[in-house]
């Protein structure tokens, strides 16, 4: 079985400040790891995954998560954030491989970008 | 397309009623799931499904069932509903190749 666990329910950051949400995980197995971000009162979306090669990985819309196996993390981080990133963010992982098709979510992390 | 959609946006039940919450995707997207949010909870799965015909439980599946008769639609049952049910709940799809979960806007569902 996977666990998650995002370090931080809540981060309150400025304008055009660089942030770091945190996250850990669990596995006995090789793994797949995904942030997901969910803007108010909308459904989830993916941001960003890693499956496999480069250990960084990037969204389009300027954030980033690195893959670092020996600390079992996949922080996201952005260099300059906007209020247009206010949301809630979760990291999820899945087993690597075969036919797995369960995703086990961390509790979130509300991001809250003030001017 | 019109992607994963969520029927009813909310709905307010009393304690033992039943109801079903309907999804549907047109995507053509073999695996489906249902999701509960809970603050501070993260989501959990309830049940899932890999294919027309085929479900399983998830992480939190008591007091729900699920069905999926055809690939578009994976409806999910409230037998009797708890106030324990009060939650938000979401529906997932994906390919069976793919990773990334295309997922509803969600159902916000309060049960007094």
């Amino acid at each position: 079985a996977q666990s998650v666990t995002q370090l931080d329910s809540q981060v309150p950051v400025f304008e055009e400040a660089p942030v770091e949400l945190r996250c850990n995980y669990s596995s006995s197995v090789s793994v797949y790891l995904f942030w997901y971000v969910q803007y108010p009162n909308q459904g989830l979306q993916l941001l960003l995954k890693y499956l496999s090669g480069s250990t960084l990985v990037e969204s389009i819309n300027g954030f980033e998560a690195e893959f670092n196996k020996s600390q079992t993390s996949f922080h996201l981080r952005k260099p300059s954030v906007h209020i247009s990133d206010t949301a809630e963010y979760f990291c999820a992982v899945s087993r690597s491989g075969g036919s797995n098709y369960k995703l086990t979510f961390g509790k979130g992390t509300l991001l809250t970008v003030n001017p | 397309n019109a992607g994963v959609t969520q029927t009813p946006k909310f709905q307010v039940l009393k304690t033992g009623q039943s109801m079903t919450l309907q999804c549907a995707q047109d995507m053509n997207h073999e695996y489906m799931s249902w999701y509960r949010q809970d603050p501070g909870m993260g989501l959990r799965l309830i049940h899932y499904s890999v294919g027309a015909g085929i479900t399983d439980q998830g992480e939190v599946p008591n007091g729900y069932n699920v069905s999926r008769s055809t690939t578009e639609d994976f409806p999910l049952r409230l037998l009797s509903a708890a106030p324990s049910q009060t939650s938000v709940y979401f529906c997932a799809s994906r390919r069976r190749d793919s990773y990334e979960q295309y997922f509803g806007p969600g159902t916000r569902l309060t049960v007094t």
